[in-house]
């Protein structure tokens, strides 16, 4: 199995901030790579698919990058609604897996 | 979107049958998945089933639970037996894209405990 890992797993930062959110693949992965923003009480919500494709509706301020093992989100200007927990998923291989989560909190 | 239902609350070693109902698109011709997400903890892929009718499932439930649909009703389902403490999880369906490797389309997700 792939195995994601995440990188902080919890990080606090103030609204206008620059956030980097870090995965590792345990294997290359291509592109086959997902980021999503859950709030509490809701579901996943995806922000970023084959690494850095914005999905439709999300903000610009999003973006994502990376190829093989290693992948970014990056938040370029934090909002007061961005703080929320943020998982990675690959979709190389079965089964898919999900990174541990970061939970971005307000300083 | 999807609503999920079913859930509850459930003795180790016993059954539940969660069901998803979906709208705005075609089950049948969608890959299917069932996600589900411990309390306190990320989402783990549970299984998935494809539009031929192709199903992969997690070791961990591989063997006690079998994902099927019923495409009269656009619904989704998710059998669950031999349960035990560590599936206690919400569980959400979502739509699999094969060309993108997202799940969207999630409902609000069922709550499952096992307890005795």
């Amino acid at each position: 199995d792939i195995q994601m890992t995440q990188s902080p797993s919890s990080v606090s930062a103030s609204v206008g901030d620059r956030v980097t959110i870090t995965c590792r693949a345990s294997q290359g992965i291509s592109n086959w790579l997902t980021w999503y923003q859950q709030k509490p009480g809701k579901a996943p919500n995806v922000l970023i698919y084959a690494t850095s494709t914005l999905q439709s509706g999300v903000p610009s301020r999003f973006s994502g990058s990376g190829s093989g093992t290693d992948f970014t989100l990056t938040i370029s200007s934090l909002q007061p609604e961005d703080f929320a927990t943020y998982y990675c998923q690959q979709a190389n291989s079965f089964p898919i897996t999900f990174g541990q989560g970061t939970r971005l909190e307000i300083k | 979107q999807a609503v999920e239902s079913g859930g509850g609350l459930v003795q180790p070693g016993g059954s539940l049958r969660l069901s998803c109902a979906a709208s705005g698109f075609t089950v049948s011709s969608s890959f299917m998945s069932w996600v589900r997400q411990p309390p306190g903890q990320g989402p783990e892929w549970v299984g998935i089933i494809s539009n031929t009718d192709t199903t992969q499932y997690a070791d961990s439930v591989k063997g006690r639970f079998t994902i099927s649909r019923d495409n009269s009703k656009n619904t989704l389902y998710l059998q669950m037996n031999s349960l035990r403490p560590d599936d206690t999880a919400l569980y959400y369906c979502a739509r699999y894209g094969s060309q993108t490797g997202l799940f969207d389309c999630w409902g609000q997700g069922t709550l499952v405990t096992v307890s005795s």
